[in-house]
Parts: C-alpha cells; sequence; structure tokens
C-alpha cells in the first residue's frame, strides 16, 4: 500500500512570500488532516478534511493559511504571505473513518528566513 | 493546563537501561491514549496503543492511571536504536471515527553504547 505523499520535501522562502504544499493520502482515506510541527514541540493539527468537506479548521490561521480538498482525493496547504513564525514542519495524514488509524506523510520542512 | 504534558527529558541513557517516560492529560473523559514514535526528521509513527489499564509489546510497557490522569511508557533493555522522540497522544472523537490527536510535546531519549 504506498503512503501518503507530500511535497515538496523542503522550502525556504523569505518572509512575506507564499508557498504551498501537496499532500496525496492512502487511497480510499476519507479524511485527511493537516498538522503544524515546530522545532521541539509536538505536532498540532491545522485543519480537518472529510472527504472534501472541512470538519474542523478552528486552528487554521486564516487571515494567511488556507487549504483545499477540492475532488476529496489530494488537498493543498497554503499560506500567503509567511510570517518567520511559520517556519515548521507541516506534516499531512490521512486515515480510514471508522477505522481510527492514522498515517502520517514525511512531511514538509519550511523555513522562512 | 495543558490537554497533554510530558516530562521534557532528554534522557541520555546506557544500552541495557531501563526507562520510564511519563504523560499527564487534562480531559478525564478520554478513554483511551496512544504512544508515538518520531526518528529524528522522520514523521511521527504509532508505537503503542493504550486503551485500559495498559498495554505490554516486548520490551515496551504502557500504564494507564485514570484517577490521575496519568500515562506511562517503560522501555526494558534499551536498545541504541530506541533513540527518539516519545511522543504521548490524546485522541478526541468518538472512538471507531476519525479522531483528531493532541499531542505532547515530546521526550527525547538517547540510548548511549
Amino acid at each position: 500500500e504506498a503512503g501518503v505523499a507530500q511535497s515538496p520535501r523542503y522550502k525556504i522562502i523569505e518572509k512575506r512570500q507564499s508557498v504551498a504544499f501537496w499532500c496525496n493520502p492512502i487511497s480510499g482515506h476519507a479524511t485527511l488532516y493537516w498538522y503544524q510541527q515546530i522545532l521541539g514541540q509536538g505536532p498540532k493539527l491545522l485543519i480537518q478534511f472529510q472527504n472534501n468537506g472541512v470538519v474542523d479548521d478552528s486552528q487554521l490561521p486564516k487571515d494567511r493559511f488556507s487549504a483545499e480538498r477540492l475532488k476529496g482525493v489530494d488537498s493543498t496547504l497554503k499560506i500567503q504571505p509567511a510570517k518567520l513564525e511559520d517556519s515548521a514542519v507541516y506534516l499531512c495524514a490521512s486515515s480510514l473513518q471508522g477505522a481510527g488509524g492514522y498515517t502520517f506523510g514525511s512531511g514538509t520542512r519550511l523555513t522562512v528566513v | 493546563r495543558k490537554e497533554v504534558e510530558q516530562d521534557p527529558g532528554p534522557f541520555n541513557v546506557p544500552e541495557g537501561a531501563t526507562v520510564a517516560f511519563n504523560c499527564t492529560y487534562s480531559n478525564s473523559a478520554s478513554q483511551s491514549f496512544f504512544w508515538y514514535r518520531q526518528d529524528c526528521r522522520k514523521e511521527p509513527k504509532l508505537l503503542m496503543s493504550v486503551y485500559s489499564s495498559g498495554n505490554e509489546d516486548g520490551r515496551f510497557t504502557a500504564q494507564l492511571n485514570r484517577a490521575s490522569q496519568y500515562i506511562s511508557l517503560l522501555i526494558r533493555d534499551s536498545k541504541l536504536s530506541d533513540s527518539a522522540t516519545y511522543l504521548c497522544v490524546v485522541p478526541r472523537g468518538p472512538s471507531g471515527s476519525a479522531r483528531q490527536l493532541t499531542f505532547g510535546s515530546g521526550t527525547q531519549l538517547t540510548v548511549l553504547p
């Protein structure tokens, strides 16, 4: 079974620039999550999708972050404009509804300079 | 009080040692818990689930004390390959559904030769 695919693996941008991350979940997984992991901390949920609908985006800084999952499969997370404190690893995860088991992608490491 | 709190570490132990990590959680309604392992620059991976008083898997034992809202992870006969960050995780939402995960900040373990 193919895992959760994320790209790019690394990204360095200057503050105030924009950036986008892509995630392709495991085939058939209805639920997709984006987590942010700042160095030295545990991952923190940003947004949860069920198919192409948003279940919870209460912790997404909506003034600069946006996410979509238009066809209920892959997803894009965007930051515009980026701030220094957005430097983190952005992890995508998917799960099969009812099973509760998660699979994480390898993440995108963002550095904002 | 944070939702999930862990020993900050780091723990540096010799090979063969026994080491224990502690975790407390704030939501007394939580029913199940996880320990995840995260290697350096890798994604978190499920190590153990804890559903009742405890769970044992080889050298790893997880214990749960609901009255004190406390979870522990014990590693016996430590191996060099056990070096990683251990994350205490409390899921939110009904069991059997696609739940959100609340992570502790992690405890870093280094096993020394």
